[in-house]
């Protein structure tokens, strides 16, 4: 099956720092990333959109410049939270689309869980 | 715009039962998918099954099985013999033209 790793697993830093987070798609090219992200006991939220090679697509509601996300190649997608603040502590999940079709099956990453103190 | 509820929060079901967990969706898109996606304690979104709008026959994987009624824009998911380890969180989610929107959730007990 699609595997899709993610980088750290978790996280603890200080306010104002940065944190990049990788998305790698282990066994399958995806032109199309995902980046939610969730608060205990709720549901994913969409926060933006990586294509490979182009900007992504940011969510109404998230900043990009806070949020930077690169899709260098077919199998990497980072997202970094840039001067992080309390408030950016969550639960940040990829996704990876291994076909072109909207209808393609995502594969999500196992979550990368954010501490910001 | 897509919507997906799901209105159990919680369920409970007794290992080796059969069980239902609801969701109904709202899109006016013609051509859309259905998924439902287990999440367990550590975060973990594990896809289960999909269901395309255009599909007449409800899909079926293993021991899960989508209650596909396109009239009601219900698609419940049903798990047979429900096993300890499907406690988790299900979450169904509709795909359109864009993106995955996800409902709120339900947290299945599955008790020995």
């Amino acid at each position: 099956g699609a595997v899709v790793s993610q980088h750290p697993s978790w996280v603890i830093c200080k306010s104002g720092t940065s944190v990049k987070i990788e998305c790698r798609s282990l066994d399958f090219q995806a032109t199309t990333m995902f980046w939610y992200r969730q608060f205990p006991k709720q549901s994913l939220m969409l926060m933006a959109t990586s294509n490979e090679g182009s900007k992504a697509t940011y969510e109404q509601g998230v900043e990009k410049d806070k949020f930077l996300i690169n899709h260098a190649s077919l199998t990497l997608s980072t997202l970094t939270v840039t001067s992080a603040h309390p408030e950016d502590s969550s639960f940040y999940i990829c996704s990876a689309r291994p076909g072109t079709s909207f209808q393609e099956t995502q594969y999500f990453g196992p979550g990368t869980r954010l501490l910001v103190l | 715009a897509q919507k997906i509820t799901q209105t159990q929060p919680g369920m409970f079901v007794q290992e080796k039962e059969a069980v239902t967990l609801d969701c109904t969706y709202d899109t006016s898109d013609q051509s859309y998918g259905l998924f439902w996606y287990k999440q367990p304690s550590s975060g973990e979104m594990i896809f289960l099954i999909y269901q395309g709008s255009y599909d007449e026959q409800n899909a079926t994987e293993g021991r899960y099985s989508l209650n596909f009624q396109k009239a009601r824009k219900s698609a419940n998911l049903v798990i047979s013999a429900s096993q300890l380890g499907d406690s988790a969180m299900y979450f169904c989610a509709i795909l359109s033209a864009r993106q995955l929107t996800f409902g709120s959730g339900t947290q299945l007990t599955v008790l020995p």
